[in-house]
């Protein structure tokens, strides 16, 4: 069982480039969220999805975008990084009940 | 939008002492909450959640929790605390369509 499979695992951007972050369920949950983890900040989330064609903001949405166009795939793209992104991305999906299933997560350093 | 406090940053207890991490949330209605836990470089684990009946939830690893309405809490609770536990905990509670966490609670267990 893959579960969420998230990569790359490790990414280092010079500020301005942009990226791709891949996210990708096998469980055929419809609801998929991108969150970036802080020091002392706990997991924000900074967007979501409740089905293929479906995306919604959370807390932290400036600077990131994502689009849904299957059930199985929630890529987060980064248009052109700063160094306030650094962080672990993690990517999580779920049933209806709600319980999140979680990758293993991206590092990203923004230089 | 719904939020959670987790009052204590960094606890440390002796190997086989009891544990009690704390929760608060805010949520106008009936919150569905979690606990994950985050071993250093992994992902997130759910340990336990609460939707509704019972207050006191069982969950993986001996862990329990009690929801209490009246306090706005769901602390996390485990009788005899293992080497293996030391983590950080987080705890979540879902709104409408997005789920947010605590700053988290990281734990360390003296031998």
């Amino acid at each position: 069982n893959a579960g969420v499979t998230q990569t790359p695992k490790f990414q280092v951007l010079k500020t301005g480039q942009s990226m791709t972050l891949q996210c990708a369920q096998d469980m055929n949950h419809e609801y998929m969220s991108w969150y970036r983890q802080d020091p002392g900040m706990g997991l924000r989330l900074i967007h979501y999805s409740v089905g293929a064609g479906i995306t919604d903001q959370g807390e932290v949405p400036n600077g990131y975008n994502v689009s849904r166009s299957t059930t199985e795939d929630f890529p987060l793209r980064l248009l052109s990084a700063a160094p306030s992104q650094t962080s672990v991305y993690f990517c999580a999906s779920s049933t209806g009940e709600g319980s999140l299933h979680f990758g293993n997560g991206t590092r990203l350093t923004v230089t | 939008a719904q939020s959670v406090t987790q009052p204590d940053i960094h606890i440390t207890v002796s190997e086989g002492a009891s544990l009690e991490l704390r929760c608060n949330y805010s949520y106008g209605a009936t919150p569905y909450l979690f606990w994950y836990v985050q071993s250093p470089g992994q992902g997130l684990q759910l340990l336990l959640k609460y939707f509704s009946g019972d207050t006191l939830v069982q969950g993986i690893k001996g862990f329990e929790a009690e929801f209490k309405r009246s306090q706005s809490s769901f602390n996390l609770r485990k009788p005899s605390v293992h080497w293996s536990d030391a983590a950080e905990y987080f705890c979540a509670v879902r709104g409408n369509n997005d789920m947010r966490f605590g700053a988290g609670t990281r734990l360390t267990v003296k031998p």
